[in-house]
């Protein structure tokens, strides 16, 4: 597999499951982080990763918690979620959270949520 | 403080014609400008950027954008636009040395070519 993979692609739940969507780059990055999509607004950066370790969050609800076990793979947890967190939820990569390669971001292709 | 604004959400063009996506860019800094571009179902791929070398940049696909500081600009052009060029646009700014972490993106501009 080559790029930034997300798992799963569509993704159904009432607000009171608990569910995880799952992130896996292949390019060799140190910097991982999840952005929110949604319709007719700006992409909103909600995490970053570098090295692991977090370095922003942009005052993203407790109900989403992420987690980065390594360089690799991504994880964010949700839980109680609203029907507003409906969106598309993309995970990016890149070398190193500042500096390197003119800051460009690989995507991965999304994770379309769905909160009924 | 960095802001990016994308004039016109849709656009329409021809296949054939001139694709122009414009982009203005507010930043205390001397920036990094980047154009990515989402075609349905699918994720952000990086169109072209400029980091401070040639201010006419080149990218894939055709595409190409110029820095213009004087009207802090950044617009996106095609001189002939495919069937296959409908999507999303988005511009974005990083005025932090390049930081990915730092980059602000625009609302985005839905291309439709007509057929």
């Amino acid at each position: 597999e080559t790029g930034v993979t997300q798992t799963p692609r569509h993704l159904v739940m009432g607000m009171t499951n608990k569910k995880s969507l799952k992130c896996e780059q292949h390019l060799g990055h140190n910097a991982m982080y999840w952005y929110k999509q949604s319709a007719k607004k700006p992409l909103e950066l909600m995490f970053v990763y570098n090295f692991k370790e977090q370095t922003e969050n942009n005052s993203v609800p407790s109900r989403f918690s992420p987690e980065c076990p390594n360089s690799s793979h991504l994880f964010l947890h949700l839980h109680t979620l609203q029907p507003e967190d409906s969106a598309l939820y993309l995970c990016a990569s890149s070398q190193a959270a500042s500096g390197g390669a003119g800051g460009e971001l690989f995507f991965g292709e999304g994770s379309r949520l769905t909160v009924l | 403080a960095q802001s990016v604004t994308q004039l016109g959400s849709h656009v329409s063009v021809s296949e054939g014609a001139l694709v122009l996506l414009r982009c203005n860019y507010s930043s205390s800094v001397p920036p990094y400008l980047f154009w990515y571009v989402q075609y349905p179902n699918q994720g952000l791929q990086l169109l072209l950027k400029y980091t401070s070398a040639a201010t006419l940049v080149k990218g894939i696909n055709g595409f190409e954008a110029e820095f213009k500081k004087s009207e802090t600009s950044f617009h996106l052009t095609k001189p002939s636009a495919h069937m296959s060029d409908a999507a999303e646009y988005f511009c974005a700014v990083s005025a932090t040395s390049g930081s990915a972490r730092q980059l602000t993106f625009g609302s985005g501009t839905q291309l439709t070519v007509l057929p």
